[in-house]
């Protein structure tokens, strides 16, 4: 079934560092890719859609300067949190969607990144 | 009110028991999803639906459009089975003003003890 890695799976760092996370589709073509954040015990928030080789569209609210989002190629997304603080110290995942065939398709999920920040 | 709503929130079984999960939602869909969210974070999907039923070893999926309800169903459930299931809907607006984006529901948490 189709793959998506998702690395780094946990990272702890000081405030203000900037920390990038990937997201890959490994045996698919991913034109779309989704970029959600979760905080405990609650239901996946949706802060921005990329689409391979155009600028992502956030959703209201999630600051494009803050989290910046590359989608540079078919595989590969990532979502870099700049000048992190505590107060995005969340679990982030990504979810891929291949092109064409039928409308309706599954999301194909990765792992996860649990960012902590100190 | 929450476009779409599971219930219930938590759910405690003991091992072999049959597990139903609901969600209901309020908007028109074009696909409705089960996931399934380990401890860990990871999501993996179960099911994809627009109509009827589907059905993948002990879990079985419904979904009734004129209710606008579905249903997620466990036979014999196994401790294995402890995790996170979150139902999602894919909104029948034109890709233009929704894309593929999902809307979730707030997830319900399955504990089976043995």
């Amino acid at each position: 079934g189709a793959v998506v890695s998702q690395h780094p799976s946990r990272v702890i760092c000081k405030s203000g560092t900037s920390v990038k996370i990937e997201c890959r589709s490994l045996d698919f073509q991913a034109t779309t890719m989704f970029w959600y954040r979760q905080f405990p015990k609650q239901s996946l928030m949706l802060m921005a859609t990329s689409n391979e080789g155009s600028k992502a569209t956030y959703e209201q609210g999630v600051e494009k300067d803050k989290f910046l989002i590359n989608h540079a190629s078919l595989t590969l997304s990532t979502l870099t949190v700049t000048s992190a603080h505590p107060e995005d110290s969340s679990f982030y995942i990504c979810s891929a969607l291949t092109g064409g065939g039928p409308s309706n398709q599954p999301q194909h999920f990765g792992d996860g990144t649990r960012l902590s920040i100190l | 009110k929450n476009e779409v709503e599971q219930s219930p929130q938590n759910l405690t079984a003991q091992e072999g028991e049959f597990i139903t999960i609901n969600c209901s939602y309020s908007v028109g869909i074009s696909a409705l999803h089960w996931l399934q969210q380990h401890p860990g974070g990871g999501i993996v999907s179960l099911f994809m639906l627009s109509s009827g039923k589907k059905k993948h070893g002990r879990l079985i999926a419904t979904i009734n459009i004129q209710e606008k309800h579905s249903s997620l169903h466990i036979t014999a459930s196994h401790p294995r089975d402890s995790a996170v299931y979150i139902c999602a809907v894919k909104s029948s607006q034109s890709e233009e003003t929704s894309g593929s984006r999902l809307t979730f529901g707030e997830g319900t948490q399955l504990t089976v003890n043995p």
